[in-house]
């Protein structure tokens, strides 16, 4: 069973816009949050994460914002930049004996068009 | 590069052989995961070692499945008798884990073929 689904597979946002990716959890008992982007042929990279103490974290153009009575978190992208374009994917783990066993979801592939 | 390596890339093997891959973690960092991702889905969570002590692999996928890290150094993950089914990539990824969260640095995975 997902317990981490991201409900949209793509999307495609004009250059200089926001992107919004959306994400939403099953298990109440996850603490933490990441999102990775991935580009073709190479592993995921960590973009940005947010404790469930917090309700938003900030580095840069990047945001995620986290809605704990919503089981709901986004990754705001602004401004959105062709270099954007990636596959990014929702991560979350809740502190257990399996470490650092992240539940990811299916990801969304962002297209920051010209 | 200090970045996690991979090897190989891609292998492409017949139903019931055997495959190893091999991952070189970035050094001085002393946890090593082991995850799949199939077409369409999420990388998925396999099994971890801290140092060379493997702390979690009941999430390995059947018993075909096995992992060691002998000197807390590199790693491999083996899969005997393979099956079409066993078609992913599989991506290592390692980090220097401390009390508080840690951050996975990702490879670029092998690319497994089953025919």
């Amino acid at each position: 069973d997902q317990q981490v689904k991201q409900n949209s597979p793509s999307l495609s946002v004009q250059e200089g816009r926001i992107s919004i990716l959306n994400c939403d959890y099953t298990n109440s008992m996850f603490d933490y949050f990441l999102w990775y982007k991935k580009y073709p042929a190479e592993g995921p990279t960590f973009l940005i994460s947010i404790s469930s103490i917090k309700d938003k974290n900030e580095d840069g153009r990047f945001t995620v914002f986290l809605n704990k009575s919503a089981k709901h978190l986004s990754l705001h992208i602004v401004p959105s930049q062709p270099g954007d374009s990636a596959v990014y994917f929702c991560a979350a783990k809740f502190n257990s004996n399996s470490g650092y066993a992240l539940n990811f979801g299916k990801g969304t592939s962002l297209l920051v068009t010209p | 590069d200090t970045g996690v390596s991979q090897d190989p890339r891609h292998k492409i093997t017949k139903r019931g052989q055997n495959v190893t891959f091999r991952c070189d973690p970035i050094s001085e960092h002393n946890r090593l995961y082991w995850y799949r991702q199939t077409l369409g889905q999420g990388p998925e969570f396999l099994t971890y070692f801290q140092n060379e002590a493997q702390l979690e692999k009941s999430r390995l996928l059947s018993d075909r499945f096995s992992a060691e890290r002998p000197k807390g150094s590199f790693s491999t993950l083996e899969i005997q008798r393979t099956e079409q089914g066993d078609s992913a990539m599989y991506l290592c990824a390692s980090s220097r884990y401390t009390a508080t969260n840690e951050k996975l640095f990702f490879g670029s995975g092998t690319q497994l073929s089953v025919l």
